[in-house]
């Protein structure tokens, strides 16, 4: 079957950084996405990786390995407003999305 | 901003009565695609819409659903016949950008009673 792990819950300081950990098992691989979901709002799009290595966008970074079926996402100088859930998601050989239940971010001052 | 809506942005109905949730894409897009995400669980895969053709559904997606785009423009998801656990939020998402990315509208909201 397919399988996303994300941890279900963090806690992490303003200004501080934080990594989020994704490992998957999925039928065929065509990129891992990111997304931030407030609550009762819609997912939006973060970053997407496709190759090894890492992708920087601004505060927001993430690390992907095919091998290892890892990735993650790092966050940088911590502010109030990313108290949010995290997903990461796969995209399988359908060219379907597979979802993890998300990682729910708290941010202490 | 995103690049579709969604109407209604709540919705409260009986079980057992007909919903229709309207999604409207404001820039020609390809594919869209139906996710529900129950409250407090992952997003889950309904449907996907390519060219005016249904080209992949889910397993959630049974006879009690279907999708329609009536005039070319918006596209419709109805359930016939709700269901206490088909409560929900339901996104509606297009498929664009270099990466193929998928975007989000805002949301139906559905409460089944």
């Amino acid at each position: 079957g397919q399988n996303i792990d994300q941890p279900t819950e963090m806690t992490a300081t303003e200004g501080a950084i934080v990594q989020i950990n994704c490992t998957y098992q999925t039928s065929g691989f065509n990129g891992l996405f990111w997304y931030q979901q407030h609550a009762g709002e819609a997912p939006t799009f973060l970053s997407y990786n496709v190759l090894d290595g890492l992708e920087e966008k601004g505060r927001f970074s993430s690390f992907l390995s095919r091998s290892k079926g890892y990735s993650y996402l790092l966050l940088k100088e911590l502010q109030m407003k990313d108290s949010a859930s995290y997903l990461c998601a796969v995209r399988d050989s359908n060219y379907q999305l597979i979802w993890g239940a998300g990682t729910k971010l708290i941010i202490k001052p | 901003e995103p690049e579709v809506t969604q109407t209604p942005s709540h919705q409260v109905t009986q079980m057992g009565q007909e919903v229709i949730l309207r999604c409207v894409p404001i820039s020609n897009h390809l594919y869209f695609y139906w996710y529900r995400q129950i409250l407090g669980q992952k997003v889950e895969f309904l449907v996907s819409f390519y060219n005016n053709e249904i080209s992949e559904k889910s397993e959630i997606f049974d006879d009690q659903f279907s999708v329609e785009r009536p005039d070319g423009s918006n596209f419709t998801l109805k359930i016939r016949s709700t269901k206490l656990e088909d409560s929900a939020m339901y996104f509606c998402a297009y498929q664009g950008g270099q990466a193929t990315t998928q975007y989000f509208g805002p949301g139906t909201r559905l409460l089944v009673l």
